[in-house]
Order: C-alpha cells, then sequence, then structure tokens
C-alpha cells in the first residue's frame, strides 16, 4: 500500500522551531519529487516546498523562504522539513504529499504557533 | 489579482452535472498549463482527481470514476472541471492547481453542495 506518514508537529511559541518528518512506503521513494503543504485551519491549500528526486533541485514558497528547509534521505525513505523562526500564520495541518502530480497524500501533522 | 480564481460555491442537484471554474490570471495563457484537481471532503485529506492539459494530453487520478473529467474554456482562459451524475459523496471542497514560476499554485477552492 502506498503510504505518507507525517510527525513531528506540536505546539511551538513564535520564533521557535520544529522539524517535521515524513516515512514513506509502498513506493520507489527516490524515484519521486516530494512536496510539503499545509492547510490553515478553515483555509484553502498552500504549498510550501517541494525537492527533486537526488535533492539537487529544491522550490520554496515565498511565505517560506528563508526560513524554512526541506531535505530527503532516500536511504531511510524520509523528507524532512525543518521550520525555524515560526510566525502563528505557519499554524496549519502540513501534509507531505508525492510531487508531479501532488497525488499521494499523507493524513498531516498539525502545527500550532502561539504563546 | 490571484493567479487561479474559483468561486467560493456552487450547488447542484443529485443526478445533475456540475462545472467548475477555475481562470487564470490575465497575461497566463491556459493553453501553456496543464490543470490539476483536487477534491476534499469534510474532514478528510485531499484526493487527486485528474490533470488536464488537452484531450491527448491528461490523466486521471487512481480509482477516479469516469463520471469527473476536464476540459479548458479559452475564451475565458479558464480550466474546468465536469462531474456528471452527482451523488452526496461528492460534497466538497474542490481546488484547482498549476505548475507555474516554479511554485505550485492553488485556487481558494470551490465548496460544492449537492441538495
Amino acid at each position: 500500500e502506498v503510504q505518507l506518514v507525517e510527525s513531528g508537529g506540536g505546539l511551538v511559541q513564535p520564533g521557535g522551531s520544529l522539524r517535521l518528518s515524513c516515512a514513506a512506503s509502498g513506493f520507489t521513494f527516490y524515484n519521486y519529487w516530494m512536496s510539503w503543504v499545509r492547510q490553515a485551519p478553515g483555509k484553502g491549500l498552500e504549498w510550501v516546498a517541494n525537492i527533486k528526486q537526488d535533492g539537487g533541485e529544491i522550490f520554496y514558497a515565498d511565505s517560506v523562504k528563508g526560513r524554512f528547509t526541506i531535505s530527503r534521505d532516500n536511504a531511510r525513505n524520509s523528507l524532512f522539513l525543518q521550520m525555524n523562526s515560526l510566525r502563528a500564520e505557519d499554524t496549519a495541518v502540513y501534509y507531505c504529499v508525492r510531487d508531479y502530480p501532488l497525488d499521494i497524500w499523507g493524513q498531516g501533522t498539525m502545527v500550532t504557533v502561539s504563546s | 489579482q490571484p493567479v487561479l480564481t474559483q468561486p467560493t460555491s456552487l450547488s447542484a442537484s443529485p443526478g445533475a452535472s456540475a462545472r467548475f471554474t477555475c481562470t487564470l490570471r490575465s497575461g497566463i495563457n491556459v493553453a501553456t498549463y496543464s490543470i490539476y484537481w483536487y477534491q476534499q471532503r469534510p474532514g478528510s485529506l485531499p484526493r487527486y482527481l485528474l490533470r488536464y492539459k488537452s484531450d491527448s494530453d491528461m490523466q486521471q487520478g487512481s480509482g477516479v470514476p469516469s463520471r469527473f473529467s476536464g476540459s479548458k474554456d479559452a475564451s475565458t482562459n479558464a480550466g474546468l472541471l465536469l462531474i456528471s451524475g452527482l451523488q452526496s459523496a461528492d460534497e466538497a471542497d474542490y481546488y484547482c492547481a498549476i505548475w507555474y514560476s516554479s511554485t505550485w499554485v492553488f485556487g481558494g477552492g470551490t465548496k460544492l453542495t449537492v441538495l
């Protein structure tokens, strides 16, 4: 079964950091681009970042550029998102998504930025 | 002006058809882009429905019924999602997306009510 399982979400104070992880299974992870997409409570979908199969190309949304870092470990079939300088507006469910065409979505992990 | 504009809501009767529009900002030619469509039922994660660029270049998501189809309207510079034979289970938010300028861009979503 093709599956993505996120972890690492939680409550963090403004200005703090958090590292999200995503474990992939059921498909050849190193063959795919991977993305993070988030959804604030009651709001629409917002793409965050993506990374090429070998990590050689990375793109970010303007809203997170310079604060978030996406990475991957193909040996462990894992995707990561390091989030620094967190703000209240980063509060959202964060989804790990298999890219092109964003066809497989994890269940998501909730990140709450609040004092 | 947003890159992608979707109507906030749409309502239709069971058994009828629904037509969703995703209008690209002026200057972004719909003919150039693949339009991706996603469904998000209440309380669920997003589901990839299909990709449409042209009648000869399209992809149906895994397990997505053929009553979901894509199209374009060049006169309004819009991508279209068509659902025929509406069912109560189709009640959901529907998002369009494109890969634009090295980022994924989502529309704001259209809420479908089946009544």
